[in-house]
């Protein structure tokens, strides 16, 4: 069974203060690695996608990379509207080598940036 | 319009009451999920339509059932729900039916059961 696990559960830094949410996954196969961004009282809204150890992805102040185990999410001088709750995700291929779109949540990183 | 739809935003209903949440995607793609979000909990899948046949039913109790009339519309019709149901119900949709490229959320349904 596909795991993820993130931490920290919650993170606070002051605007400008760079640092690092975690994601740590156990998968038979993996399929992709996604991370989305998740705003109060709406949908999660889709960030990147990760598929092989080595890759890297970047958006303004926002950068993922990905190992055999663990994703990072590292935020570069944080703004106040990055305040969110960041999801990670993975999919997999089933014991067919097929999938149908079926991706494992972790439960999220809050993380509230001050001014 | 674009995006995923979802309606009703905000659901207060009664145990005894049948209600029915939709998800309409106008983006073209193959599949649609219904997934359900708690307080503190990750988001757990409850069904996956792939070319509007299902292919997912997560041990998801009977009192939630799911209809894909066709490949832009997905139900929740819900009856006799419990107050542990009250939670944030999130309808997805992805291009291909392998997921690959991610999804595209609703901004969801609050459903508050008493």
């Amino acid at each position: 069974e596909d795991q993820v696990t993130q931490s920290p559960e919650a993170l606070r830094l002051q605007e400008g203060e760079s640092s690092s949410l975690n994601c740590s996954y156990t998968v038979s196969g993996l399929r992709g690695l996604f991370w989305y961004r998740q705003d109060p009282g709406k949908g999660p809204e889709f960030l990147f996608t990760l598929y092989s150890a080595g890759e890297e992805k970047e958006k303004e102040r926002l950068k993922a990379t990905l190992t055999k185990k663990e994703s990072f999410l590292h935020i570069t001088a944080p703004k106040p509207e990055d305040s969110a709750t960041y999801l990670c995700a993975v999919g997999s291929y089933n014991a067919g080598g097929t999938s149908y779109g079926k991706l494992t949540f972790g439960q999220g990183t809050i993380l509230t940036v001050h001014p | 319009e674009t995006g995923v739809t979802q309606t009703p935003r905000h659901l207060v209903m009664g145990m005894t009451n049948k209600k029915s949440l939709k998800c309409e995607q106008h983006l073209g793609h193959n599949a649609m999920y219904w997934y359900k979000q708690s307080a503190k909990k990750p988001l757990e899948l409850m069904f996956v339509y792939s070319l509007e046949e299902r292919v997912e039913n997560n041990s998801v109790p009977s009192r939630f059932s799911p209809e894909c009339p066709n490949s832009s519309h997905l139900f929740l019709h819900l009856h006799t729900l419990q107050p542990e149901d009250s939670a944030l119900y999130l309808c997805a949709s992805s291009q291909d039916t392998g997921g690959a490229y991610g999804y595209t959320f609703g901004s969801g349904t609050r459903l508050t059961v008493v």
